[in-house]
């Protein structure tokens, strides 16, 4: 089955600076890849997701890069603010196992000011 | 637009006790997950129902635990007896069929002392 490995486990970085969080998937059969942010106590809330067709995309300050010939996917947000202070979980799945997301473990990001 | 809606959303039992969690998906989502999520881990996939139909549930526990999803909308989850480790948040999601996007709901944090 799908494994996905996610790095770094905590990130910490100033107001204002890029955060990159790296996935590696295992099945080249998976096709989709979203991406979740889970504040403290909170449900894990979708911020923006990325199919196997599409090498790149945006929303305001975060994008999601894709290389399937690597197996690897990142999250890249910029001009970090506290709000962006969360555990950020990736995701993948295949056609073949629709709605069988395999998460990642997850990456604890603390953005200080 | 009403999301996912789950509860109780705390419950403490001792071990060998049962419990059950309840969940209602988006209006119009025919597809319904249910997630484990031990502490500092990501979500996990217990079982996922098509309408009223089980389409994957490799992950379930069935020794232990049972899920229903009667008349295709509202689901429940059985845990029967409890043990220790099933200590955890356990998260519904729902989508659309035959798209990958899921919404989770706020989860319901499982106690078991």
């Amino acid at each position: 089955g799908e494994n996905v490995e996610q790095h770094p486990s905590t990130l910490s970085v100033q107001e204002g600076d890029s955060a990159v969080i790296k996935c590696t998937y295992s099945d080249s059969a998976s096709n989709y890849f979203p991406w979740y942010k889970q504040e403290l106590g909170k449900r894990p809330q979708l911020i923006i997701d990325i199919r196997s067709n599409v090498g790149e995309k945006k929303d305001q300050r975060i994008a999601v890069t894709l290389n399937k010939t690597a197996k690897h996917f990142s999250l890249h947000i910029t001009e970090t603010q506290p709000e962006d202070s969360a555990v950020y979980f990736c995701a993948a799945t295949g056609t073949d196992s629709w709605g069988k997301l395999q998460f990642g473990a997850g990456t604890q990001v603390v953005v200080t000011p | 637009e009403a999301g996912v809606a789950q509860s109780p959303r705390y419950k403490i039992i001792e071990k060998r006790q049962s419990v059950a969690f309840w969940c209602n998906p988006i209006s119009g989502h025919a597809t319904l997950y249910w997630y484990q999520q031990i502490l500092g881990q990501g979500p996990k996939l217990l079982i996922q129902f098509q309408n009223n139909g089980v389409v994957d549930d490799s992950q379930l526990p069935k020794d232990r635990f049972s899920a229903e999803r009667l008349k295709g909308v509202d689901s429940t989850l059985k845990i029967q007896p409890a043990k220790l480790e099933d200590s955890a948040v356990y998260l519904c999601a729902s989508s659309f069929l035959l798209y990958p996007e899921q919404y989770f709901g706020p989860g319901t944090r499982l106690t078991v002392t």
